[in-house]
């Protein structure tokens, strides 16, 4: 079966431009996670969705950043008035549930450049 | 609130050897424990997990890690490593327990293992 899809692969925009990044789970999967990696670090969560719920932001680092999943499926993080500092490896997630001993199925990515 | 400490930012070894990649962790409340790896312009990919039980894990392709409560540890060992497993590895942590966030990972920031031939 398929796996996690995000797409686009590669982003490069502008300071200041408004972005989509889009993330396909598994199918089934109710739970949903976006982890943003900076070069030389961890992954850090970001937002937690649960069917069409986001129940859990609070690793969004400002209000800059907004993630939707309107109908419990497909997941859209959406950056305005980007910055350089938002350039990372924006990775998703997803697992059949949101229990911490269910695994966590990741993307490859999306690697984000704001000039 | 949960941190990973992994010692090593790199570790190059050659083929055939053994490998050790270490992981410590701090946290006030009981965990769950991870291993990933991610191979370049890949995701990340569960090496193996500790729930529960036995401290000794096994996982994928021949690796193993061990839960050492007292020492807050979960080192990442392989007796004979081959090129490719040559990635980034993270060791990551969540709360354990039905409510809170127990979905929420904390990440280590990898160690990148080099096997050379």
């Amino acid at each position: 079966g398929a796996g996690v899809s995000q797409t686009p692969s590669n982003k490069v925009t502008e300071k200041g431009k408004y972005v989509e990044l889009r993330c396909d789970p598994i199918s089934g999967h109710t739970a949903l996670y976006w982890y943003r990696q900076s070069l030389g670090q961890g992954p850090e969560f970001l937002i937690y969705f649960q069917g069409t719920g986001a129940a859990d932001d609070s690793g969004l680092p400002n209000d800059r950043f907004f993630a939707v999943r309107p109908e419990g499926s497909v997941s859209t993080l959406k950056i305005q008035r980007t910055e350089r500092g938002d350039s990372a490896v924006y990775l998703c997630a997803s697992s059949l549930t949101r229990q911490g001993n269910n695994e966590q199925f990741f993307g490859p990515g999306t690697r984000l450049t704001v000039l | 609130a949960q941190s990973v400490t992994q010692l090593d930012s790199q570790v190059p070894v050659f083929e055939e050897a053994p490998v050790e990649l270490r992981c410590n962790y701090s946290s006030s409340v009981s965990v769950y424990l991870f291993w990933y790896v991610q191979y370049p312009n890949q995701g990340l990919q569960l090496l193996l997990k500790y729930l529960s039980g036995s401290t000794l894990v096994k996982g994928i392709n021949g690796f193993e890690a061990e839960f050492n409560k007292s020492q807050t540890s979960f080192h990442l060992r392989k007796p004979s490593v081959h090129i490719s497993d040559t990635a980034e590895y993270f060791c990551a942590v969540s709360p354990r327990g039905g409510g809170g966030s127990n979905y929420k990972l904390t990440f280590g920031k990898g160690t990148l293992l080099t096997v050379n031939p």
